[in-house]
């Protein structure tokens, strides 16, 4: 779905490092997500945001924050990251589907490795 | 805290054959129940969805079930195809009207050809 992008797709850095992961939607949707893939885990919500002056936390936020720059625009940075944050990365976008309930439509992920 | 569980973690079933992904939720609220596909590299991809005042729903070869009493749904894929072959997700939403997930872990489907 070109709809909702991720940049990078993939990155490489070193402990302690400050680095930023970036959505871009073009569907006009409110509400944007980030989550993270661990094998065995599933995906765990990182923080969330309803519209530009809302965001939530989820279930994970140690160690991550967010900026909601605008709409279309969500970007999750890592402080100071640590090894346990190598996972693969992902961004959604939703809107209230039929009869009201919400689908979620997610981006390419991006695939974080942290040495 | 709410939970997803899901079962099983892996499936291998002959090509033409059925296969079932079963999901457990706790809280009592939920009341929207998608399914995602992932294949490999590629993103989750919404193939199904079952909303709390519905038991059942069918699309194709796919289908969910909803047992509201014993909180359980489930993904029920009839004549599969190696092109099914991919890791599937249940998902709850948090309370109702609440606009977030619960995930289960994931059953990775693998269809024998």
């Amino acid at each position: 779905d070109a709809d909702v992008t991720q940049t990078p797709r993939n990155r490489i850095t070193k402990t302690g490092k400050r680095i930023m992961l970036e959505c871009s939607q073009t569907k006009g949707h409110d509400r944007m997500y980030w989550y993270r893939q661990d094998p065995g885990l599933g995906l765990r919500l990182i923080y969330y945001s309803f519209d530009v002056k809302d965001i939530n936390k989820g279930e994970i936020s140690d160690g991550y924050s967010v900026s909601r720059q605008a709409q279309a625009k969500f970007s999750l940075s890592l402080e100071s990251a640590i090894p346990n944050q190598t996972a693969l990365y992902f961004c959604a976008t939703s809107d209230l589907g039929t009869g009201g309930m919400e689908t979620q439509y997610f981006g390419p992920g991006t695939r974080l490795l942290v040495l | 805290g709410e939970n997803v569980e899901q079962h099983p973690s892996t499936l291998s079933v002959q090509e033409g054959d059925s296969a079932v992904i079963k999901c457990t939720y706790s809280d009592s609220a939920s009341n929207y129940f998608p399914w995602y596909k992932q294949e490999l590299g590629k993103r989750p991809q919404l193939i199904i969805d079952i909303r709390s005042n519905v038991g059942e729903k069918k699309d194709q070869r796919i289908a969910v079930t909803l047992n509201k009493t014993a909180k359980h749904f489930s993904l029920h894929i009839t004549e599969t195809q190696p092109e099914d072959s991919a890791v599937y997700f249940c998902a709850a939403s948090k309370g109702a009207g609440t606009y977030k997930y619960i995930f289960g872990t994931g059953t990775r489907l693998k269809v024998l050809a």
